[in-house]
């Protein structure tokens, strides 16, 4: 139990286009979706935090028009990267995290790849 | 949330246990230690986590000092599976979502 899948699991896009990734837990209700971003040989760094049904909470230095967030339902949230650019070039993972286990789970990631 | 401090990197020989250790001299009562692992390309994976005793399941066995200033992840049998970067988080569990902050981590490297 508690599998958080990601799709896709890698995208290459043109400079300029819009992104989506999609976030759901499969066997469990997530009310909070974490966002992480990873750039080659570094760490996680979180970018925003996303409640279902209310709006998401960005980290410091994270541009809320360029990452769209929706958590519409509970097994469901989406991360639009909006005008991508080459450096937004990143490995992308979600987490959900559920009351039952008190635990957050991760998906397996998104590599986006933006020429 | 309290920071933490770990080897950047540690090797082990297949079929021995690999000890990470991890300080977290700031931590606070009620905080726990968490250990995730991100073996390349993937998502984090949880591991084990404890508040002040020693815990173990089917994955790893954690040993926390009594000062709980420091902790110790042990794979029992490394096998070249366990090869991955492991973190140590340290973070409140008050029953609500939080957010967790990872740092650099270990990058184990278990070889033949």
């Amino acid at each position: 139990g508690a599998v958080v899948s990601q799709h896709p699991s890698r995208v290459i896009c043109k400079s300029g286009t819009s992104v989506k990734i999609e976030c759901r837990s499969l066997d469990f209700q997530a009310t909070t979706m974490f966002w992480y971003r990873q750039f080659p040989k570094q760490s996680l760094m979180l970018m925003a935090t996303s409640n279902e049904g209310s709006k998401a909470t960005y980290e410091q230095g994270v541009e809320k028009d360029k990452f769209l967030i929706n958590h519409a339902s509970l097994t469901l949230s989406t991360l639009t990267v909006t005008s991508a650019h080459p450096e937004d070039s990143s490995f992308y993972i979600c987490s959900a995290w559920t009351s039952g286990h008190n635990e957050q789970f991760f998906g397996p990631g998104t590599r986006l790849t933006v020429l | 949330d309290a920071k933490t401090t770990q080897p950047p990197s540690m090797d082990c020989a297949e079929g021995r246990a690999a000890n990470l250790p991890c300080n977290h001299s700031t931590i606070s009562g009620n905080e726990y230690v968490y250990w995730y692992r991100q073996i390349h390309s993937q998502g984090p994976q949880y591991i084990i986590h404890g508040l002040k005793n020693n815990e173990t399941n089917e994955m790893a066995s954690l040993i926390i000092t009594e000062d709980r200033k420091s902790s110790t992840l042990i794979l029992p049998h490394a096998t070249l599976r366990d090869t991955a970067v492991y973190y140590c988080i340290v973070r409140l569990n008050t029953g609500t979502a939080s957010k967790l902050t990872f740092g650099t981590g270990t990058r184990l490297q278990v070889t033949l």
